[in-house]
């Protein structure tokens, strides 16, 4: 079946413009995540859904990024007055959380390489 | 502390050989524990899960101590195409945590 996807897969952007980045997770997976990580280092969390509620924004970096969830299904990340040192991979995961006896792993769609000049 | 720790390697080693990495997590309520692997410029894809008693899949053997909170990754008769970044991941209820990875690189 299809997998994660997200769009764009690049995105070059000028600093102070606002970006929208797209997750399609995959059919019936309940629970979605947002992660960056910029080049050679590790994932960073920024916000995970459950259903179309967000239970933990935790790792928004600041009140320039929101997220939504909408039908719990696609999920759209916002990033207003960009700057550079947003520059990197957004990745978003999904997972089908809550299944019984499952370990409940993570799928990864491709990543958004979002470039900020 | 962070929740998941790896070394960053990189572990540089020959074809064929055999190559082990290590992990340790700070919560011991961790549900569940995965190995992943990440290619360069690409997303994180699921290697194996790991389970209490340990399980192999191919060339690849993961195993967990809940009592020393230690996951492990043993490679064996490593090929070039093994060459990538190994992730360390435990879910805790509904968050995932991630260790920073180990760099493995294997040569002709």
């Amino acid at each position: 079946g299809a997998g994660v996807s997200q769009s764009p897969s690049n995105k070059v952007t000028e600093k102070g413009k606002d970006v929208e980045l797209r997750c399609d997770p995959i059919s019936g997976h309940t629970a979605l995540y947002w992660y960056r990580q910029s080049l050679g280092q590790g994932l960073e969390f920024l916000i995970y859904f459950q259903g179309n509620s967000a239970p933990d924004k935790s790792g928004l970096p600041s009140d320039r990024f929101s997220a939504e969830r909408t039908g719990g299904s696609v999920s759209t990340l916002t990033i207003q007055r960009t700057q550079q040192e947003d520059s990197a991979v957004y990745l978003c995961a999904s997972s089908p959380l809550g299944v019984a006896g499952g370990p409940n792993e993570q799928f990864f769609g491709p990543g958004t390489r979002l470039t900020v000049l | 502390r962070k929740e998941v720790e790896q070394d960053p390697g990189p572990f540089n080693v020959p074809e064929g050989a055999t190559v082990a990495f290590n992990c340790t997590y700070s919560n011991s309520a961790s549900q569940s524990f995965f190995w992943y692997r990440q290619d360069c410029r690409k997303e994180p894809k699921l290697l194996m899960s790991v389970y209490s008693s340990g399980n192999e899949d191919g060339r690849f053997t993961a195993q967990l101590n809940r009592a020393s909170q230690y996951i492990s990754l043993l490679i064996r008769d490593s090929k070039l195409s093994d060459s990538a970044t190994y992730l360390c991941v435990v879910r805790n209820f509904n968050k995932f945590y991630f260790g920073s990875g180990t760099k493995l690189n294997v040569k002709p």
